[in-house]
């Protein structure tokens, strides 16, 4: 599983709430990636990040924040959560050092905005 | 614009049967293509990568530049093959793992 947890796993929250979802690795490696998976869209990339404090968009950003303070911490925030946002979170990770193009993900943690 | 297109929601065959899981992409670069998995219960999980030439649990992929696809392919569906399938790409030697994914087929390999 690489060392990834997400938490919470599952969430049900009220609109205009702020959220945060966090992801762990248990290994330093250096880019995390947060994901958002939607029936019809696949996944989406919200952000990224490619060390400590050094992180970027991606795709849908809008309404999401990340932080990274520490390598193994990958904090994805949701400063005032709308319906549009329910959706299942995935968190991944790069072993290589080396860009291959595999991720390993987490399980996921599924979010409902009532 | 890079995208990645999967037309099919949903692949229905019956154990022992060819599948064909359709990827057509558009990126104005050299491409990298993958294809990536979901068991039910799962981690999302690498399948396979085009610059790899394998066959992986008996499934291939083969990039057509002309045509740009990346279609998964197995000559003999087995039940365990049910699953989430995602085509996905990067651009070739980039800096990150940033993957553009499809929309996803779900393969239902019947009995």
């Amino acid at each position: 599983d690489a060392g990834i947890t997400q938490s919470p796993r599952h969430k049900v929250t009220e609109t205009g709430t702020p959220v945060t979802l966090r992801c762990h690795q248990t290994e330093n490696h250096r880019y995390m990636y947060w994901y958002r998976q939607d029936p019809g869209h696949g996944l989406r990339l919200i952000h990224y990040s490619y060390g400590v404090k050094d992180t970027d968009k991606g795709e849908v950003s809008d309404g999401y924040s990340v932080s990274r303070s520490k390598t193994e911490d990958f904090l994805l925030t949701l400063e005032s959560a709308t319906s549009s946002q329910t959706s299942v979170y995935f968190c991944a990770i790069s072993e290589s050092t080396v860009p291959t193009g595999e991720l390993f993900f987490g399980e996921g943690s599924r979010l409902t905005v009532l | 614009a890079q995208r990645v297109t999967q037309p099919e929601k949903l692949l229905s065959v019956f154990k022992g049967a060819p599948v064909e899981l359709k990827c057509n992409y558009s990126y104005s670069g050299s491409p990298e293509l993958f294809w990536y998995v979901q068991y039910s219960r799962q981690r999302l999980q690498l399948l396979l990568r085009h610059i790899s030439r394998e066959s992986i649990k008996g499934f291939t992929a083969d990039l057509n530049k002309g045509e740009t696809s990346f279609h998964l392919k197995k000559p003999f569906a087995q039940e365990e093959d049910s699953a989430m399938y995602y085509c996905a790409l990067r651009g070739y030697g980039g800096a990150t793992n940033k993957l553009i994914f499809g929309t996803g087929t779900l393969l239902a390999v019947q009995p």
